[in-house]
């Protein structure tokens, strides 16, 4: 079986500071994992993916992640923050062969100016 | 531009209805889904359906159906046997390699009345 966990509801940094959304999995092989974005009322936005190779990934708007295999985490990153980065944060995990991804319960960031 | 649309936007049931939600993309993805997201639950999985004709329950099938006649459309019907069905339905599609990501539409908000 595949899942991912969100450990944090909320994170809250200041505009300007790095920011971290965390993520781990639990998957058997080799995963594929994914962060996506939803603002209010709209659907998720792709920002970045790791199938295999650099540990670290770099997506769109300037965020980055890092894979590590021997914590089975997939840590969203961002060296500084915006407040336009407000929104809920998805990590999605799919095990190699199966059809459907698992998401994380989500995790709302606020950036405070 | 390339997209998935759904509609409409807003859904409002009755007691004992169904209701059919819309999704088209124009992608030329081979495969669709439905996700449904309640507030501090991520994303669950309906339905799938990775080739025209065929597709599969992901884990809370009960209480809706689907079609996919069209590679294009994959509406979902939301019936009467589902108690509980106010949230907000994702529809979503990706090509068929598995560690490519899937792009989502904005969304179907549906309330009971």
């Amino acid at each position: 079986a595949q899942s991912v966990a969100q450990p944090e509801d909320q994170v809250n940094v200041a505009e300007g500071n790095p920011l971290t959304v965390k993520c781990t999995y639990s998957v058997s092989g080799n995963p594929y994992l994914f962060w996506y974005v939803q603002y209010p009322n709209r659907g998720l936005q792709f920002l970045l993916k790791y199938i295999t190779g650099d540990n670290l990934v770099k997506g769109s708007y300037g965020f980055e992640a890092e894979f590590n295999k021997s914590q089975t985490s997939f840590h969203l990153k961002k060296p500084s923050a915006l407040v336009s980065d407000s929104a809920l944060y998805f990590c999605a995990v799919r095990a190699p062969g199966n059809n459907d991804m698992r998401f994380g319960a989500g995790t709302r960031l606020t950036v405070k100016p | 531009d390339g997209g998935i649309t759904q509609s409409p936007k807003y859904l409002f049931r009755k007691e004992g209805q169904n209701v059919t939600l819309s999704c088209e993309q124009n992608l030329n993805h081979d495969a669709m889904y439905w996700y449904r997201q309640d507030p501090g639950q991520g994303l669950r999985l309906i339905y799938y359906s990775q080739i025209v004709n065929d597709f599969q329950k992901g884990d809370i099938a009960e209480g809706y159906s689907v079609s996919r006649e069209k590679k294009e459309s994959f509406p979902l019907t939301v019936t009467s046997a589902q108690k509980n069905p106010t949230a907000f339905y994702l529809c979503a599609s990706s090509i068929g390699d598995r560690g490519q990501p899937q792009h989502f539409g904005d969304g179907t908000r549906l309330s009971i009345l």
